[in-house]
């Protein structure tokens, strides 16, 4: 069965340092989503990708986050400088449909980033 | 943002029992679904209702909608301990992003 890759599962950083994750969604999903869970809360969107275009970013924090899909598949999120309070799950999604309604979606395994 | 208040925070059950989880909303939706998540791990999607669904079987999973209050809910019948997870439900809006806005979770722990 497909599933979306991530990687790294765990990093360990120090802050002020940067930070890369990577996903691959399920090979034909056109819209991608980066998350980001605090312990103990739902995830919260940070990034929405329709094929190789963001159609929401609202809730990212553009002064040190950043996101690309450059081809329309894969993705990168990245921060730079970390901060202590960016310690959380970092998750990927991909949903078939596009961005018209909202679709069942497919969540990564995630990345556990610890800030120190 | 988080649209959902999913009660009760945490629930405890003995393996067999039946476990239910509610979950209430703010805003209108075009459908509520609920996703599973282990320890640590990604979640994983149960079931998808849509606004004009009332009822929504599948396996050990019923859920029920009703728009007029704003809430779901979500029993798990016969419940084993491989059902210890946390549940969150998370609603689509009638929007052009096909967002969802999830809650903050149930965490269910069922002992075997």
């Amino acid at each position: 069965e497909a599933e979306v890759a991530q990687s790294p599962r765990y990093k360990i950083t120090e802050k002020s340092q940067a930070v890369a994750f990577w996903c691959d969604p399920i090979s034909g999903h056109a819209t991608l989503y980066w998350y980001r869970q605090i312990l103990g809360q739902g995830p919260e969107l940070l990034v929405q990708f329709q094929d190789e275009s963001v159609v929401d970013d609202s809730q990212l924090p553009k002064d040190r986050f950043s996101a690309e899909r450059l081809k329309g598949v894969d993705s990168t999120l990245k921060i730079q400088p970390a901060e202590l309070g960016d310690s959380a799950m970092y998750l990927c999604a991909s949903s078939l449909e596009s961005q018209v309604r909202s679709d069942t979606q497919y969540f990564g395994p995630g990345t556990r980033l610890t800030v120190l | 943002s988080q649209q959902g208040e999913e009660d009760p925070q945490a629930l405890s059950i003995q393996e067999g029992e039946n476990a239910t989880m509610n979950c209430s909303y703010k805003t209108s939706i075009n459908n509520l679904q609920w996703y599973r998540q282990n320890s640590g791990r990604g979640l994983v999607h149960l079931i998808l209702i849509r606004s004009n669904e009332r009822e929504k079987h599948s396996g050990r999973l019923r859920v029920t909608l009703d728009t007029s209050k704003k809430s779901s809910s979500l029993l798990i019948t016969a419940s084993r301990a491989a059902d210890t997870a946390s549940y969150f439900c998370a609603t689509g809006r009638s929007s052009n992003t096909g967002k969802l806005i999830f809650g903050q979770g149930t965490t269910l722990q069922v002992k075997p």
